[in-house]
């Protein structure tokens, strides 16, 4: 079945960047999310690609997409302790089960000041 | 990004009594919705997905005349959790998704309600 895989943990300190990996199995995946959530809280939607792409850049987030290897990260530049949360990142099949969004089990980000 | 509120945020029930929770769209108009399961330190497990009008469609092991689900209209969707044990307490995350242009693959998700049943 479809398949998403994350590190659990990620420690860095402010000021550096912070790269999240996320390794997928679906080929007919659509879209791929990553998702950012605080404790107590819901997830909140970071930014999305669409699978026909490589790159998308969005301030100090810039997602890579490599289809071959199934494989997307997310970068997050300039790490402030604001961005200490779990991310999540998840990837839209086509078609089967609606398109439902399968997810990682999340990557805690730990930034230290 | 589009917002969407859930209500109660946390509530603590008695077992064996039933425990309805609200999720609303609030600026856009959400085709699907999907109900989520969060346990502590774990990833989103899905519980149902509904269209507006139509039966929701739950996933194995989720039982459906316990969790059900009303996708009345095209803004709200109510879990209701009917004869809560224990076992169901747990952070229940609910989504939406527009199926007009420009909102068909964005998927936004509520702040959550906390169950606790004692």
């Amino acid at each position: 079945g479809e398949d998403v895989e994350q590190s659990l943990f990620l420690s860095v300190r402010e000021g550096d960047s912070s790269v999240i990996n996320c390794t997928y199995t679906d080929s007919s995946s659509t879209y791929l999310y990553w998702y950012k959530q605080e404790p107590g809280a819901g997830l909140q939607l970071l930014t999305y690609i669409f699978s026909n792409m490589d790159m998308k850049q969005d301030q100090r987030l810039t997602v890579l997409l490599n289809k071959k290897d199934k494989h997307l990260s997310l970068r997050i530049a300039d790490t402030q302790t604001g961005d200490s949360a779990i991310y999540f990142c998840a990837e839209r099949g086509y078609g089967g089960s609606q398109g439902n969004l399968i997810f990682g089990k999340g990557t805690k980000l730990s930034v230290k000041p | 990004g589009a917002v969407v509120s859930q209500h109660p945020s946390w509530v603590i029930c008695k077992s064996g009594t039933s425990v309805k929770i609200e999720c609303r769209s609030l600026d856009f108009q959400a085709t699907t919705m999907f109900w989520y399961r969060q346990f502590p330190k774990q990833s989103l497990m899905l519980m149902a997905t509904s269209n507006e009008g139509s039966k929701a469609t739950y996933e194995q092991g989720v039982e459906k005349d316990k969790f059900l689900i009303n996708h009345a209209s095209l803004t709200l969707s109510t879990l209701t959790v009917t004869s809560a044990h224990p076992e169901d307490s747990s952070f229940y995350i609910c989504s939406a998704r527009g199926g007009a242009s420009g909102r068909a693959y964005e998927q936004y998700f509520g702040p959550g309600t906390r169950l606790t049943v004692t």
